[in-house]
């Protein structure tokens, strides 16, 4: 199946610092990619959606001055968390899909832990 | 409102079946997924079923009645590496996903 890459996988950062998160669709082109936030034993919250090319269209309660989204390509998605506090910890989860349309597969990348100290 | 029913947690024997059941309601539908969650680990895709019925892939198979708002996941011949949670997803019909909670599998030998 496609690859979706995500880097770091793990990272700790201090509390006011800004930590980018990049997704990368290593064996096709996708025009739209998504991003998750979950908490413990917890489901997926969506995040945002992220259109190459154009704005990212967040989810209600997202703050996108806190949480910068850009899709430059179509095969890179970034996640900025800007002055990162401890309460941003999570474990952060990009996906893009692939084929055509709105029903093709969710690919997922590994995910990246971040950790606010 | 959109929603999304799974059981919390489920308990199986390794080599048995265990059946994971999922409600929905959403305004419009456009299939359903079922995805593999390892503890810390992002989710990985099983299935997808827009049609009424069964659908069979391996040792897992996936069922749909769109007109009970109603899936579930069927998990045969159960391994200990089975153990996971399994989150059921429903695209609805602006192609939005709407998770559930998810379902913690456990296997005992």
């Amino acid at each position: 199946g496609a690859v979706v890459s995500q880097h770091p996988s793990r990272v700790i950062c201090k509390s006011g610092t800004s930590v980018k998160i990049e997704c990368r669709s290593l064996d096709f082109q996708a025009t739209t990619m998504f991003w998750y936030r979950q908490f413990p034993k917890q489901s997926l919250m969506l995040m945002a959606t992220s259109n190459e090319g154009s704005k990212a269209t967040y989810e209600q309660g997202v703050e996108k001055d806190k949480f910068l989204i850009n899709h430059a390509s179509l095969t890179l998605s970034t996640l900025t968390v800007t002055s990162a506090h401890p309460e941003d910890s999570s474990f952060y989860i990009c996906s893009a899909r692939s084929g055509e349309g709105d029903t093709g597969e969710l690919f997922f990348g590994e995910g990246s832990r971040l950790t606010v100290l | 409102g959109q929603n999304i029913d799974q059981p919390t947690e489920m308990t199986a024997t390794e080599g048995a079946i265990v059946q994971i059941n999922c409600t929905y309601q959403t305004s419009g539908f456009n299939g359903l997924f079922w995805y593999q969650q390892h503890a810390g680990e992002a989710p990985t895709f099983l299935s997808y079923n827009v049609l009424d019925g069964l659908e069979e892939k391996g040792r897992f198979s996936s069922f749909l009645s769109r007109s009970k708002g109603y899936s579930y996941l069927l998990l045969k011949e159960l391994q200990m590496k089975d153990s996971a949670s399994y989150l059921c997803a429903v695209s609805d019909s602006n192609y939005q996903l709407i998770w559930g909670a998810g379902t913690k599998l456990i296997i005992k030998p």
